[in-house]
């Protein structure tokens, strides 16, 4: 059963922190998104990859955060400072790139900035 | 831009009877939708889509959707409610022309199906 998993689960951390979030794809995959979801903004699209490149990172603050994807398994978002507006749960989704296709969502990272 | 609306917060049906949450949208070209249930401390689970053809798009769990271009609509329905399909449902649009591949969501509407 393929799924999208994402570590860690839960992060608590206290601001100007560094933080990583991790998600590996599908396997064969080849388009990566990462989310954000808040209570407020609801679902909103941070920065999403094909094939590792960047397509598109302006839903990200590109002041302190980055998206990478250092190989076809990982992708990674970091957020450096971080502030308490960083609170949210971060999703990554990967799909096979067609703008038809559905995109498969990890568990997520809940991230608290105290 | 595109942008995606679901008029209710929340949406209370008995089990058993037919359930309906609402969907309308707005993309500049012609659009892909999709439907997606989020289960408390869960990731988002795909249920259906619609890309091109038939109205009426079968999905998981019994779940179905039926797109309506004049009314830009994409409503989620099913026939008879479980306790089980209690959940937050969210429908995504993506336009099927130029720009982002990302998806872009509605606010979500809580389902709770009671007893």
């Amino acid at each position: 059963d393929a799924r999208v998993t994402q570590t860690p689960r839960d992060k608590v951390t206290e601001m100007g922190q560094e933080v990583t979030m991790r998600c590996q794809p599908i396997l064969g995959h080849n388009t990566v998104f990462w989310y954000r979801q808040t209570m407020m903004q609801g679902l909103e699209l941070l920065a999403y990859f094909r094939n590792r490149a960047p397509l598109d990172d302006s839903g990200m603050p590109k002041d302190r955060f980055s998206a990478e994807m250092p190989d076809a398994t990982l992708a990674t978002l970091k957020i450096q400072p971080s502030e308490p507006r960083d609170s949210a749960v971060y999703f990554c989704a990967s799909g096979l790139g067609a703008r038809g296709g559905e995109q498969f969502f990890g568990p997520g990272t809940r991230l608290t900035v105290l | 831009a595109q942008s995606v609306a679901q008029p209710e917060d929340q949406v209370n049906v008995a089990e058993g009877n037919p359930l309906t949450v609402k969907c309308t949208y707005s993309v500049s070209g012609n659009p892909y939708l999709f439907w997606y249930v989020q289960y408390p401390n869960r990731g988002l689970q795909f249920l259906l889509k619609y890309i091109t053809g038939d109205n009426l798009v079968k999905g998981s769990y019994g779940f179905e959707a039926e797109f309506n271009k004049s009314q830009t609509s994409f409503h989620l329905k099913k026939p008879s409610a479980l306790v089980s399909d209690s959940a937050l449902y969210f429908c995504a649009v993506r336009d099927n022309g130029g720009g982002a591949d990302g998806l872009t969501f509605g606010k979500g509407t809580h389902l709770i199906i009671q007893p």
